[in-house]
This record gives C-alpha cells, structure tokens and sequence, in this order.
C-alpha cells in the first residue's frame, strides 16, 4: 500500500522560501512512468490547486500562475521529492498536499501539512 | 489561462439523483481532458472517486458514475446518501502536463 507523508515547516515568514519534502513508502518512485508525484494545495476555506509535478527522470511541470517561484524536485535514492516555492506571501497560507499523480487522473493523496506564512 | 468551471453549490433529497458537471471557461472537456473527480469533506483528504472520465476507483460505491454530458464533465450521484454532502472537485488535463482543477461544487443532501 503505497503512503506519501508531507514534512517540513509549519511556519515560513513573508518573502522567505517555503520548503517541503513528501516520503514515498510502500512503492518505489522511479518504478513507472505512468505516473508523476506532484503537490498541490488548497487555502483554509478555499478549493483545491494544482501546483506542479515530476516525472521520476526529473522532468517538470509547472502551474502557469506559481511558474516562477516553484521547484519540484525528486531524489531517487530517499524515494523522496520536493517542493520550494520562493518570496511567499500571506495568500500562499494552505495545506500542502503531495500526491502520485496518474497520466489517468487517478490521484494517491497524502494527509496534507499545513503551512502558514506570516512574521 | 483557461479556468475549470463547476457549480458552487447544489443541492439534492435524499435518495434522489444529481448531475454535477466540469467544465471550460473556453473550449470543451472531452476524454482526451481524462477528467476526474473527488470527493473531500471538511477536515479530510480528497478521496477520489472517478477517474479517466467514467472510472471508478477502487472501493467507490456505483451510484457514483462519470461521463461526458455535451461540451462537459459530469459526476452523477445515483440514490444520495446523506453521507454524501460533501465538496466535489473535478480535474482536468490541460496537456503539457499541467492540470487544472475546478473551484468545486458543495453538495448538500436534504
């Protein structure tokens, strides 16, 4: 049964870089390539975004919109990928999810971490 | 950038049926857009329900089905629970690897 576990600060300040980590276990994150791991997030009483994904070869895909301050990263040999997202702000306050993402569509959630920005 | 339409809310009797639908802010939602749907309830994470347009995941009871209504994605809840107010959310694949979810639609059932 494959798990994903969300990790990092609770707290980032304005301006600094938000940094997570999701644990994959159960399942290895180079095993296929019919499937990304990506994040996604959604803001206290607010819908669900998409943020960006990884191919396990290290190819990514970015929301338009977060495109120039997201980082997606992989690292095979912790069976671990990454999310930096740069200059946060007060409107980037969310649980952060980290998901297995399908080509099909069918997503494998983690339990979400939240992440507040503020001084 | 292309916004993914839902309905903000709805509202269904118990044992009744309702057709919630995914669409474009321009161009349509078709297969080849593999939308899906979940399914979140205050507090918890997202559970998906279909996939792939019409697939159901593992464990999802069959009064939930998906489907390709006109230039939309739909979700239909066959014989509601009161267990199934809920938010639902629709996905759906813009190409390039990018994904884009709808604003979601909050279900009541009374």
């Amino acid at each position: 049964q494959l798990q994903l576990q969300e990790s990092g600060p609770g707290l980032v300040k304005p301006s600094e870089t938000l940094s997570l980590t999701c644990t994959v276990s159960g399942g290895s994150i180079s095993s296929s390539s019919t499937y990304y791991w990506g994040w996604i997030r959604q803001p206290p009483g607010k819908g669900l975004e998409w943020i960006g994904s990884i191919y396990y070869s290290g190819v990514t895909y970015y929301n338009p919109s977060l495109k120039s301050r997201v980082t997606v990263s992989v690292d095979t040999s912790t069976n671990q990928f990454s999310l930096k997202l740069s200059s946060v702000t007060a409107a980037d306050t969310a649980v952060y999810y980290c998901a297995r993402i399908y080509v099909s569509g069918s997503y494998d959630w983690g339990q979400g971490t939240l992440v507040t920005v503020s001084s | 950038q292309t916004v993914v339409t839902q309905e903000p809310s709805f509202s269904v009797s118990p044992g009744g049926t309702v057709t919630l639908t995914c669409g474009l802010s321009s161009g349509l939602v078709s297969t080849s857009s593999y939308p899906s749907w979940y399914q979140q309830t205050p507090g918890q994470t997202p559970r998906t329900l279909v996939y792939s347009t019409s697939t159901r995941s593992s464990g999802v009871p069959d009064r939930f089905s998906g489907s390709i209504l006109g230039n939309k994605a739909a979700l239909t809840i066959t014989g509601a629970q009161e267990d199934d107010e809920s938010d639902y959310y629709c996905v759906v694949y813009m190409g390039s690897g990018i994904w884009v979810f709808g604003g979601g639609t909050k279900l009541t059932v009374l």
